[in-house]
């Protein structure tokens, strides 16, 4: 099984829909992120969590908020979503302690996502 | 100046090629490096991290110039399955080592 999950995998929504994105993790990680990726562009960072307490702002969060309902999981939900949301998602790992080891990301295999 | 800057390419070279990927960062505070590996549609795998000193995997060699804040990657002997996008991905500025920033990554395509 994969150390990572995301869920769904791929969807289609409308314009000023309401759409949550689930990331799971088996790796006892502390610190999980979400991403997006546009074709050309490289990641950018949305959210991430340095614990179940911790929510940080990333480089492009507008439109966005996430959840950390537990160590294990963190999901992220667009609150009406619009089309210039869609993209591939990705949710990362890592597990904190320190130097290389800790600043190494894993991540799910991604949600495709089209707002029409 | 872009945080991380690669040549997109795409680069495309034969079989058995050496090939070489350059890779500019702007925050001098980054503490981690790595070199990643994005197939088309999948998500981004860790290949290598980079170390001041240097270092090899097999037919992959990094290396990280902290004074001209440079990083670079060298495949010898390429394979098709070394066909991919590859990413450079530094610590990110002021917001906790713990953040990457990624280049937009370079295209290799290896052809029989």
């Amino acid at each position: 099984d994969a150390d990572v999950t995301q869920t769904p995998r791929n969807r289609i929504t409308k314009t000023g829909k309401r759409i949550m994105l689930e990331c799971s993790q088996t790796k006892g990680h502390d610190r999980m992120y979400w991403y997006r990726q546009d074709p050309g562009l490289g990641l950018q960072l949305i959210y991430y969590s340095f614990d179940v307490k911790d929510i940080n702002k990333g480089e492009i969060s507008d439109g966005y908020s996430v959840s950390r309902q537990a160590q294990a999981k963190f999901s992220l939900s667009l609150e009406s979503a619009i089309p210039n949301q869609t993209a591939l998602y990705f949710c990362a790992t890592s597990d904190g302690t320190s130097g290389v080891v800790a600043d190494t990301q894993y991540f799910g295999p991604g949600t495709r996502l089209t707002v029409l | 100046r872009k945080e991380v800057e690669q040549d997109p390419g795409p680069f495309n070279v034969p079989e058995g090629a050496t090939v070489a990927f350059n890779c500019t960062y702007s925050n001098s505070a980054s503490q981690s490096f790595f070199w990643y590996r994005q197939d088309c549609r999948k998500e981004p795998k860790l290949l290598m991290s980079v170390y001041s000193s240097g270092n090899e995997d097999g037919r992959f060699t990094a290396q990280l110039n902290r004074a001209s804040q440079y990083i670079s990657l060298l495949i010898r002997d390429s394979k098709l399955s070394d066909s991919a996008t590859y990413l450079c991905v530094v610590t990110a500025r002021g917001s906790g080592y713990s953040t990457l920033t990624f280049g937009k990554g370079t295209m290799l395509l290896v052809s029989p």
